[in-house]
Formats: structure tokens, C-alpha cells, sequence
């Protein structure tokens, strides 16, 4: 079956470490996103990227980092220097197509938690 | 302002009781928009996408207006199993660059 994969499901850090989070897609997609969500908050936009090998800032992208070598991996990396990293983490993508035939699809998320 | 606004309820219905819920969105530019259910600690999953003459998909039904920049969401004959938040979602600066509503929490009860 197609669709996103993020992993861990859990993660934990102690304060000051970096971590990476996965998110691999075989839905032949070239959008690919990452999102934050806080409780009780909506979805905001870290990163994201429309094609190989390029990507662009969304609001919260301090403090993180990402790369897209292949068209299915978009890995996250939360740095030392997010200030409140401990946060639900959504990756999704969507098709290269004229919205509105193109709604994102989510991973089922990664839950990080900082101490 | 936010780009996209949420009442967060919650809502508590009865089953079998009509509710809707509003989104609008500050951004007269944005061209696509989307309602998606999550559940409690669960990803959001895409409910409908929301076209200019109003689509219906069973008991769910969106509606866009944008003269008043919003679109709406009515779901009928509610059951407990539509116990979810509801966030909305438009675009913004570009295909598929969604911008989401902090949601809207359903309670239905028996």
C-alpha cells in the first residue's frame, strides 16, 4: 500500500541534542511538508519542498533543518537551537498537480519530547 | 490576524443533531481549501476538499463564500463516530502550501 512513513513514533532527547526525524513516501509525490502541531494549536508549516534537491522556509523554520536527495525521503532535523522543540511533528505530501486535486496526506506523525 | 480562523468549540450535539462550523481566512488570494478530521492524538486526514459550488459527500457538506472569505462545513444526522476536531486549511503563497485553522472540537453524545 502507498502512503507516508514517519519514524520513530516516540522520541525522546535530553536538551542540547540534535535529532533527526524520518519521513519516507512512495506515493511518487514531489511535494513534500513538515508540520508542527502544539496542543490545543493548529498545524505550522516548518519546511517544505516542491522538488529535489530544493526546499523553502515556512513560518517556524528556526531551529530546524532539512534535506530532500530523494524524491521519497524528506528528513527533519530539530537542532539544539529550537527553543520548545517538544512538539507533535506531522510530515505530509502531496502530487504536482493544480490544486484543489492536491490535498496533503499525512504520516501518522512523530511525538518528540525534550527534557 | 491569523490567515485561517477557528472557533474552537467545542460543540457538543446530540446524535442525530445538524452542526456547522465557519472558517475564514484572511488571504483573498488563496484558491484551494480543504476540511480534515483528526482524531485525539492521531495525523489529520483529509474529510473533503471544498469546491467554488459547494460539494456534498454524504451527511458532509462544504460550502465556500468568497465574497466573505469563508467556507463552512454542516454535518448531518451526527454520530458519535464524527467525535473529532475539524481544521480547516487553505492555500496560500503558492500550490499546495496549505495554511490550517487551529481547529474546531466536536462532542457528539448519545
Amino acid at each position: 500500500d502507498g502512503g507516508i512513513t514517519q519514524s520513530p513514533k516516540y522520541l525522546f532527547r535530553k536538551e542540547g541534542q540534535n535529532v533527526t526525524l524520518s519521513c519516507e513516501q512512495n506515493l511518487n509525490h514531489d511535494a513534500m511538508y513538515w508540520y508542527r502541531q502544539d496542543p490545543g494549536q493548529g498545524l505550522r508549516l516548518i519546511y517544505y519542498s516542491q522538488i529535489v534537491n530544493d526546499f523553502q522556509k515556512g513560518d517556524i523554520a528556526e531551529g530546524y533543518s532539512v534535506s530532500r536527495e530523494k524524491k521519497e525521503s524528506f528528513p527533519l532535523t530539530v537542532t539544539s537551537a529550537q527553543k520548545n522543540p517538544t512538539a507533535f511533528y506531522l510530515c505530509a505530501s502531496s502530487g504536482r498537480v493544480p490544486p484543489p486535486d492536491s490535498p496533503l496526506h499525512f504520516g501518522n506523525g512523530t511525538r518528540l519530547t525534550v527534557t | 490576524r491569523k490567515e485561517v480562523e477557528q472557533d474552537p468549540g467545542p460543540f457538543n450535539v446530540p446524535e442525530g443533531a445538524t452542526v456547522a462550523f465557519n472558517c475564514t481566512y484572511s488571504n483573498s488570494a488563496s484558491q484551494s481549501f480543504f476540511w480534515y478530521r483528526q482524531d485525539c492524538r492521531k495525523e489529520p486526514k483529509l474529510l473533503m476538499s471544498v469546491y467554488s459550488s459547494g460539494n456534498e459527500d454524504g451527511r458532509f457538506t462544504a460550502q465556500l463564500n468568497r465574497a466573505s472569505q469563508y467556507i463552512s462545513l454542516l454535518i448531518r444526522d451526527s454520530k458519535l463516530s464524527d467525535s473529532a476536531t475539524y481544521l480547516c486549511a487553505g492555500s496560500s503563497g503558492g500550490y499546495n502550501k496549505l495554511i490550517f485553522g487551529a481547529g474546531t472540537r466536536l462532542a457528539v453524545h448519545p
